[in-house]
């Protein structure tokens, strides 16, 4: 079955490291996103990216950075990572014209 | 930007009884109201969605209503069972902020035996 793919499912690291979350995708989806998810908060939009050529901040872009290599891969950096950015990071895919998201399977990140 | 608050974060009911989550909406051009349900571990699924062009919908035992001049929409389980325990997303979005969705922060339904 056409899914959304994210790796790693988890990982754990220390202030201050560079960090790479990649979602990948086969449902032919034009746009993808991604988003934090912590304790009673709900899920926040850190990008979004319509195509290879387009992308947009969300609502908490601060200290991320995302790279659309291809129509089927989406990924999301943290250049320095800090203990606040340990959350439930989902990556999620809509059709073009669509609203519904379809989401991947979550990385849990720890920064220790 | 749009802001999506949600009540209540907790909701405690008893099997067969009905639950009622509601959502209020700021942006008035956002015309897309989905509900999300994220069980333990696991990733948020669509259970149903509206949009504003539709004051009521339905599937079965769920049934999302929208109040547009109020701006807010409601998500109506009735006869509640064990497996409906999981935490309910509602979420807005409208074209303007390329569909992406602003999500409510989560309410928690618990369905006893």
């Amino acid at each position: 079955d056409a899914d959304v793919t994210q790796t790693p499912r988890n990982r754990i690291t220390k202030t201050g490291k560079r960090i790479m979350l990649e979602c990948s995708q086969t449902k032919g989806h034009d746009r993808m996103y991604w988003y934090r998810q912590d304790p009673g908060l709900g899920l926040r939009l850190i990008y979004y990216s319509f195509d290879v050529k387009d992308i947009n901040k969300g609502e908490i872009s601060d200290g991320y950075s995302v790279s659309r290599q291809a129509q089927a891969k989406f990924s999301l950096s943290l250049e320095s990572a800090i203990p606040n950015q340990t959350a439930l990071y989902f990556c999620a895919t809509a059709g073009q014209g669509a609203e519904k998201l379809f989401f991947g399977s979550g990385t849990q990140l720890s920064v220790l | 930007g749009e802001n999506v608050e949600q009540h209540p974060s907790t909701l405690s009911v008893q099997e067969g009884d009905s639950a009622v989550i509601k959502c209020t909406y700021s942006d008035s051009a956002s015309n897309y109201f989905p509900w999300y349900k994220q069980e333990l571990g696991k990733r948020p699924q669509l259970i149903i969605d509206i949009r504003s062009n539709v004051g009521e919908k339905k599937d079965q035992r769920i049934a999302v209503t929208l109040n547009k001049t109020a701006k807010h929409f409601s998500l109506h389980i009735t006869e509640t069972q064990p497996e409906d325990s999981a935490v309910y997303f509602c979420a807005a979005s409208s074209r303007g902020s390329g569909y992406a969705l602003n999500f409510g922060k989560g309410t928690s339904l618990l369905v006893t035996p």
